[in-house]
């Protein structure tokens, strides 16, 4: 059963905390990406990676960080730095190699600093 | 910044009424793209139209391109209760490398 799937799906942070958010993909896809959305608004690009080892940030890489060690496996986390992470983070993966594909997005973590 | 802009940014219409909105973008395109959202989901592809195609058919959607005019409309036809959901429009700009520009959706609601 190939697709892309996030965990946890709710996620509660103390101020000051680090948090990682998990995103792992079955469909061989080279380019991965996080987004964040909040209420009412559309998609940020906070990374994205077209092959493993290599990463580039987004348009709010801020007070994020990722790591792209495995091809299947695009793990996001939210540091300390980040002043306002209350949001809905969506990971999604496409073919890449060069293309702007369609894109497979994961069911979403919804992370709240208490 | 905020490549593609949908409108209306709200429709509310009966079952089996069409729904048409609408993807203005600001700078050359290589494709563009439709998803739809439902409430606290992840984002599910529905059609892709590229730079030199007018107009895209895939069951009871069309998708409609004006690189003149840099828009886009997305027609859904016969509307079903279960079409209620937020519909985005995303734009693949070669320039910005791998990856797409969203706009901010429309919420589309089809009342029973």
């Amino acid at each position: 059963d190939g697709g892309i799937t996030q965990s946890p799906k709710y996620l509660f942070r103390k101020e000051g905390q680090n948090v990682t958010l998990s995103c792992e993909q079955n469909l061989n896809h080279d380019a991965m990406y996080w987004y964040r959305q909040d209420p009412g608004q559309g998609l940020r690009l906070i990374y994205y990676s077209q092959i493993v080892n290599d990463f580039q940030k987004g348009d709010i890489a801020e007070g994020y960080s990722v790591s792209r060690e495995k091809k299947e496996s695009f793990p996001l986390t939210v540091t300390s730095a980040q002043k306002n992470p209350t949001a809905f983070y969506l990971c999604a993966s496409s073919l890449g190699r060069g293309q702007i594909n369609e894109q497979f997005f994961g069911p979403g973590t919804r992370l709240t600093v208490l | 910044s905020q490549q593609g802009e949908e409108d209306p940014q709200a429709l509310s219409i009966q079952e089996g009424e069409n729904a048409t909105m609408n993807c203005s973008y600001k700078t050359s395109i290589n494709n563009l793209q439709w998803y739809r959202q439902n409430s606290g989901r992840g984002l599910v592809h529905l059609i892709l139209i590229r730079s030199n195609e007018r107009e895209k058919h895939s069951g009871r959607l069309r998708v409609t391109l004006d690189t003149s005019k840099k828009s886009s409309s997305l027609l859904i036809t016969a509307s079903r209760a279960a079409d209620t959901a937020s519909y985005f429009c995303a734009t693949a700009i070669m320039e910005y490398g791998n990856k797409l520009v969203f706009g901010a959706g429309t919420i589309l609601r089809v009342k029973s």
